[in-house]
């Protein structure tokens, strides 16, 4: 069971387009976090939403965390190359004494140019 | 920030043998580490979490005798790959939480296996 649901799993678009990528989840989450991966790298950290409604601007990436705190999603404006890699969500949950991360499957996004 | 150094970044290894990843933090003290297994253009697969001086935590499925996770130390954890098969050809991440960095997690920058 697939306990974040990513979507869309593959995305190619033009430059200039703009996207939305979506994670959501029938269970709450202490807080959310946004990792962009490129090819034979590990995922690096964009962003991390806390808040219930909370909304995070990185450049031309807008994040926003539901109210409830179960849904996730990520805005792009005017997509450019550069943009170009593996998205992925990730809702953490407490597990004992640590935080455990629950994935979502992942978005790869092209942009062309 | 904080920065998590993995090694090495690529093997190939002949089947039968073990390979050793070793993965740390290197500015800050992580308690906890975490190794993923990550198939191309999917997402991570979480293997087992790795607690400084007790045993590691594995998730269902993962076999720990094949997969041994160390943590002697609170900036280094290491997974030893044994009796490698081709099947175990992967890429192998590993990730940690400065805890005086926020909620964010820093990822190694993985580690390619081609088991021959």
């Amino acid at each position: 069971t697939q306990l974040l649901e990513q979507s869309p799993q593959f995305l190619s678009i033009q430059e200039g387009e703009n996207l939305t990528v979506y994670c959501n989840s029938s269970s709450v989450f202490s807080s959310l976090q946004w990792y962009r991966q490129e090819p034979g790298e590990g995922p690096v950290l964009l962003v991390t939403v806390v808040t219930g409604g909370e909304v995070k601007k990185l450049k031309r990436l807008t994040f926003q965390f539901g109210d409830a705190r179960k849904d996730s999603s990520l805005h792009i404006t005017a997509a450019q190359p550069g943009d170009t890699g593996l998205y992925l969500c990730a809702g953490a949950r407490k597990a004992g004494n640590n935080r455990k991360l629950i994935w979502g499957l992942g978005t790869s996004l092209a942009v062309n140019p | 920030g904080a920065v998590v150094s993995q090694h090495p970044s690529r093997v190939i290894c002949k089947s039968g043998t073990s390979v050793k990843i070793e993965c740390r933090s290197l500015d800050f003290q992580a308690t906890t580490m975490f190794w993923y297994r990550q198939f191309p253009k999917q997402s991570l697969m979480l293997m087992a979490t790795s607690n400084e001086g007790s045993k590691a935590t594995y998730e269902q499925g993962v076999e720990k005798d094949k997969f041994l996770i160390n943590h002697a130390s609170l900036t280094l954890s290491t997974l030893t790959v044994t009796s490698a098969h081709p099947e175990d050809s992967s890429f192998y991440i590993c990730s940690a939480r400065d805890p005086a960095g926020g909620y964010g997690y820093t990822f190694g920058s993985g580690t390619r296996l081609t088991v021959v």
